[in-house]
């Protein structure tokens, strides 16, 4: 398995607050994604990293911020969370930008706004 | 906006049943074509990546083919088993858009029944 973790793996929290995801490597790849997974929809970029401090957006970047102040971790921030934020979010990795090479995932971070 | 659209959406067969299904992408401009095995409570993990139109892929029991010109790939699993159960996800590259940026489908559910 590829050196990816998430933390935290559950969360709940109350509309209106911030939220930061962690996601963590150990495998030195420059790039990094994140997506949500929600029914209906499958797996739906947000924001992608590209190097250390290279960010840019995904398809459904509203309400969403990154930042990758190292190689190793990408982090994603709800800056106030909603109710339609509630979902599965993964993050990926991988080694170079060819559009050939496979994405590697995290385990996931469960998300509940109530 | 491009879509990427996987039928059926969910398919239940008896353990030994062959079956496949369909992953349907724009054909202008295509770069490549990944298929994801995703096993419940688990991450994605790459089965094959495509890019030549004719092109075919085998691991084990499960093959793919692609089609580029008409914008289609079938995923093949023969002889299937309760091991097989998971969902199936496609994911498009287009020629132009963005390093890496995959377009997932909403991807398929196989339950293999022993």
């Amino acid at each position: 398995d590829a050196g990816i973790t998430q933390s935290p793996r559950h969360k709940v929290t109350e509309t209106g607050t911030p939220v930061t995801l962690r996601c963590h490597q150990t495998e030195n790849h420059r790039y990094m994604y994140w997506y949500r997974q929600d029914p209906g929809h499958g797996l739906r970029l947000i924001h992608y990293s590209y190097g250390v401090k290279d960010t840019d957006k995904g398809e459904v970047s509203d309400g969403y911020s990154v930042s990758r102040s190292k190689t190793e971790d990408f982090l994603l921030t709800l800056e106030s969370a909603t109710s339609s934020q509630t979902s599965v979010y993964f993050c990926a990795i991988t080694g170079t930008g060819i559009s050939t090479d496979t994405q590697y995932f995290g385990p996931g971070t469960r998300l509940t706004v109530l | 906006i491009l879509n990427v659209e996987q039928s059926p959406q969910s398919l239940h067969v008896q353990e030994g049943d062959s079956t496949n299904f369909t992953c349907s992408f724009p054909s202008s401009n295509f770069y490549a074509l990944h298929w994801y095995r995703w096993e419940t409570a688990k991450s994605p993990e790459a089965l094959f990546v495509m890019t030549l139109n004719g092109d075919e892929k085998k691991k084990g029991r499960i093959s793919a083919t692609l089609n580029t010109k008409e914008g289609y790939s079938y995923l093949y699993i023969k002889g299937s088993q309760p091991e097989d159960s998971a969902t199936y996800l496609c994911a498009f590259v287009n020629y132009g858009g963005a390093t890496n940026k995959l377009i997932f489908g909403t991807g398929t559910l196989l339950a293999v029944q022993p």
